[in-house]
């Protein structure tokens, strides 16, 4: 069966720190993997990652994914109390042609205190 | 363009009643989707579209039917509602092989009592 699962769950930080959010799976017919952020509404696009050990970045977040390990990491840096939300991991996987459908982790809800 | 578009934003249905939630989009997507969010949990595939006429079962589809008989517009049916289908229910749309620019509409919060 396939599974995306991301730790920690909830995360409480101070402004300024640095956090990792990770996401692992176990996926047949893998295609890419995608991190959203989710703040009370509908998810938002963060990043798409198909190849292994090439970074995404935007701002202060960067993202990387290892397709040996099946992990994929999700940094931020010098957070903000504006980056509270649950961040969602989620793998595409594909039976043929050319779309594929989107499995989800269960999030993991981050917490920045001023 | 208005993006996705869901209807309505809130519903509380009795157990046993049916009812169709309705997602329509203008950006000329083939691919649209539906998902549903319980507490704590991430997006689960309910049943998804490649196109008019095309329809198929995501991960959740016991208690729903879906149809698409245009592009712009992908409904979702409870057949007869259970407090299990309590639930933030998402559509979504995107050209197919682009969920990196899949759009999300606003959500549909159902309560089933």
């Amino acid at each position: 069966e396939d599974k995306v699962v991301q730790s920690p769950l909830s995360l409480v930080v101070h402004e300024g720190d640095t956090v990792t959010l990770n996401c692992s799976y176990e996926v047949t017919n893998f295609r890419s993997l995608l991190w959203y952020k989710q703040e009370k509404k509908a998810p938002t696009f963060l990043f798409m990652l198909t190849s292994s050990g090439i970074e995404k970045k935007s701002g202060r977040l960067s993202s990387i994914l290892d397709k040996k390990e099946l992990f994929s990491i999700l940094n931020i840096t010098a957070t903000q109390t504006g980056d509270s939300a649950v961040y969602l991991c989620a793998v595409e996987s594909y039976y043929g042609g050319s779309q594929g459908n989107l499995i989800f982790g269960k999030g993991t809800k981050l917490s920045v205190k001023p | 363009n208005a993006g996705v578009t869901q209807t309505p934003k809130f519903q509380v249905l009795k157990t046993g009643q049916s009812m169709t939630l309705q997602c329509a989009q203008d950006m000329n997507h083939e691919y649209m989707s539906w998902y549903r969010q319980d507490p704590g949990m991430g997006l689960r595939l309910i049943h998804y579209s490649v196109g008019a006429g095309i329809t198929d079962q995501g991960e959740v589809p016991n208690g729903y039917n879906v149809s698409r008989s245009t592009t712009e517009d992908f409904p979702l049916r409870l057949l007869s509602a259970a407090p299990s289908q309590t639930s933030v229910y998402f559509c979504a749309s995107s050209y197919v092989g682009r969920l990196d620019e899949q759009y999300f509409g606003p959500g549909t919060r159902l309560t089933v009592t």
